[in-house]
This record gives structure tokens, C-alpha cells and sequence, in this order.
């Protein structure tokens, strides 16, 4: 059975840090692109980070310079290094699978498996 | 960045009733359109991929049409159960871009 799991999340001051963790079992983390996704209370989905399967990474540009995506893939678990934290940074942080499907001749990407979120709060 | 705009932004149906929400992609994303669905406290659930493929599990009073960049989720016959907010995301390009939402109430 597919499952990720978030932890890590948390009350930090402005300017703090927190590492986010998703572990993974029923798949293979580097075998997927995985992405993370917030939601700010009362609004909607934003991508925030995604790590393709050759390691290659993407952020937003609220989240550029400050915020590192990795894997670990001996354990199976994708991270999200959020460094000087913001009032607006305060969300719930979501892990999602990326997966890829095959239509007819045509490949498509969507988001098939989430976690439950893991909720960041930045204030002081 | 490819903008997804949703309409309408919320709307209250009674149960049984047919209901439309649709989304705008900023340019054409031929069917790199999926829909989810979220209750309040719970992760997105994915209803339809590839613009009109249900996933499985997904019950079929749901259908997803379009392509380009006009898209359409209709619920044929709403159900209690349906009640949430309805995102549109577009897959065409990074990064995957999702609509500002649609909440469904229930009357």
C-alpha cells in the first residue's frame, strides 16, 4: 500500500528553521518525481518544491534561495530545508507523488498519492 | 508560469442537482488537466487525469471535458458527500500550476 507520511512541522520564530520529512513506503522515492505543495490557511494549493527523478530540482520564486528538496533514498524519504522563515511561509505543507500514467499513446502527470500535512506556523 | 482561473469561486446546490465548474488555463495545455477534490482538514483527492479519465475508485457521476484551454468538471447528480472545495491543475509544464478553487456547498 502506498503511503507518505509528513513530519517535522511546527511554531518557529521569523528568520528560524524547520526540516520537513516525508517518508514513503509502496514505492520508490527516486523512482518518482515528488513534490511538495502548501496551503496557507483559508487558501488555496501553491507548488512550492518538486526533485525529478535524475535529482534535478525546481522551486517557486516565494520559496527560491531559501528553501532546499532532497531524498534520502536508503531511507526512502523526501525533505524540504526551509530556511529564514516568513510569516507567509505559514502553511500546511503537503508531500505528493507525481505520477506518471499512460492514456492511449499519451503520457500524463498527476498528483495520485498525498500525505496528511504537516502544519508550519512562523510567528513570533 | 501557467495561470489556471476557476469559475465560479463557490456555489450551493441541493442534492441531486447537476453541477459545472470550469477552469481557464492562461494557454493552451492541450489535456494536461486534472481535478481534485478537498474536504476541510484533508489532503487533495485526485478525481480526473488526463482532462476526462476517472481515476479509479472515482465514482462516474463525476466526468472532466475539455482541451486547449477551456476545461469542465461536472458532477451529474451531486451527492452530500461531494460537498469541498474542487481544484483544476494544469501537468503541461513545471511548475504544475492548480486553479484558486471552486468550494461546493450543499443547500
Amino acid at each position: 500500500e502506498v503511503q507518505l507520511v509528513e513530519s517535522g512541522g511546527g511554531v518557529i520564530q521569523p528568520g528560524g528553521s524547520l526540516r520537513l520529512s516525508c517518508a514513503a513506503s509502496g514505492f520508490t522515492v527516486m523512482t518518482n518525481y515528488m513534490y511538495w505543495v502548501r496551503q496557507a490557511p483559508g487558501q488555496g494549493l501553491e507548488c512550492v518544491s518538486v526533485i525529478y527523478r535524475d535529482g534535478a530540482t525546481y522551486y517557486a520564486d516565494s520559496v527560491k534561495g531559501r528553501f532546499t528538496i532532497s531524498r534520502d533514498n536508503s531511507k526512502n524519504t523526501l525533505y524540504l530545508q526551509m530556511n529564514s522563515l516568513r510569516a507567509e511561509d505559514t502553511a500546511v505543507y503537503f508531500c505528493a507523488r507525481d505520477r506518471r500514467g499512460i492514456t492511449g499513446s499519451t503520457d500524463y502527470y498527476y498528483f495520485d498519492y498525498w500525505g496528511r500535512g504537516t502544519l508550519v506556523t512562523v510567528s513570533s | 508560469d501557467i495561470q489556471m482561473t476557476q469559475s465560479p469561486s463557490s456555489l450551493s446546490a441541493s442534492v441531486g442537482d447537476r453541477v459545472t465548474i470550469t477552469c481557464r488555463a492562461s494557454q493552451r495545455i492541450n489535456t494536461y488537466l486534472n481535478w481534485y477534490h478537498q474536504k476541510p482538514g484533508k489532503a487533495p483527492n485526485l478525481l480526473i487525469y488526463g482532462a476526462s479519465t476517472l481515476q479509479s475508485g472515482v465514482p462516474s457521476r463525476f466526468t472532466g471535458g475539455g482541451s486547449g484551454a477551456v476545461f469542465t468538471l461536472t458532477i451529474s447528480s451531486l451527492q452530500p458527500e461531494d460537498f469541498g472545495t474542487y481544484y483544476c491543475q494544469q501537468s503541461h509544464s513545471t511548475p504544475r500550476t492548480f486553479g484558486q478553487g471552486t468550494r461546493v456547498e450543499i443547500k
